[in-house]
């Protein structure tokens, strides 16, 4: 099984500064199947990003992601009040899919 | 417009049973890959369990299999969760979701799965 740890657990920004997110995988992830979700309570997961950079239709441009093979990251460029929620990765290649444990990013 | 409406979720106890419902539409469902995602209070997004809708391939997390059967209806367009043997350790929002891979574009809302004595 492919352990995703994901740092750090908690980021309080300020609206417009630069969130850093990472996920680390325990063993490579084939073909970067790599993806990034924002769950925000009692809603439903939405997917920011897949294989690891391709975002997903409708999400706005301040959401990136990169890396590949075990170092992955999602990089929201300029908060927004709404961009507070917790984030997940996961990888899709191998079984069982597995997701890291969440980074909660807090607007001050 | 694509929609995913669970239903079925209730409190049940120890060793019980439930069967989950996952109604969709607004996508070619036997293309797709349906998965079961849940997420335990207060804790993290859990992958539970994954079928290709037209039912011709279907994986489990460890902690499920032999307990819990997922199945598709793509007459119905329509994804179950058939859970038996439920513990403590079930209880979650169980979530319903699609991709056109093992990736989820499409998630449902969730339906409160309770076990407890």
């Amino acid at each position: 099984e492919i352990v995703l740890t994901q740092s750090p657990g908690t980021l309080s920004l300020s609206p417009g500064e630069r969130a850093i997110l990472s996920c680390r995988a325990s063993q490579s992830v084939t073909n970067n199947f790599l993806a990034w979700f924002q769950h925000k309570p009692g809603q439903a997961p939405r997917l920011l990003i897949d294989d690891a950079s391709t975002r997903a239709t409708g999400i706005p441009d301040r959401f990136s992601g990169s890396g590949s093979g075990t170092d992955f990251t999602l990089i929201i460029s300029s908060l927004d009040p709404e961009d507070s929620a917790v984030y997940y990765c996961q990888q899709c290649a191998h079984l069982p899919l597995t997701f890291g444990q969440g980074t909660k990013v807090e607007i001050k | 417009e694509v929609q995913l409406v669970e239903s079925g979720g209730g409190l049940v106890q120890p060793g019980g049973s439930l069967r989950l419902s996952c109604a969709t539409s607004g996508f070619a469902f036997r293309s797709y890959w349906l998965s079961w995602v849940r997420q335990a209070p207060g804790k993290g997004l859990q992958w539970v369990a994954i079928i290709k809708g037209d039912g011709s391939q279907k994986f489990y997390v460890d902690s499920v299999k032999g307990r819990f059967t997922i199945s598709s209806d793509n007459a119905k367009n329509s994804l179950y969760l058939q859970m038996d043997s439920l513990r403590v350790e079930d209880t979650a929002v169980y979530f319903c979701a699609g991709g056109l891979g093992w990736t989820s574009l499409y998630w449902g809302q969730g339906t409160l799965v309770a076990v407890s004595p």
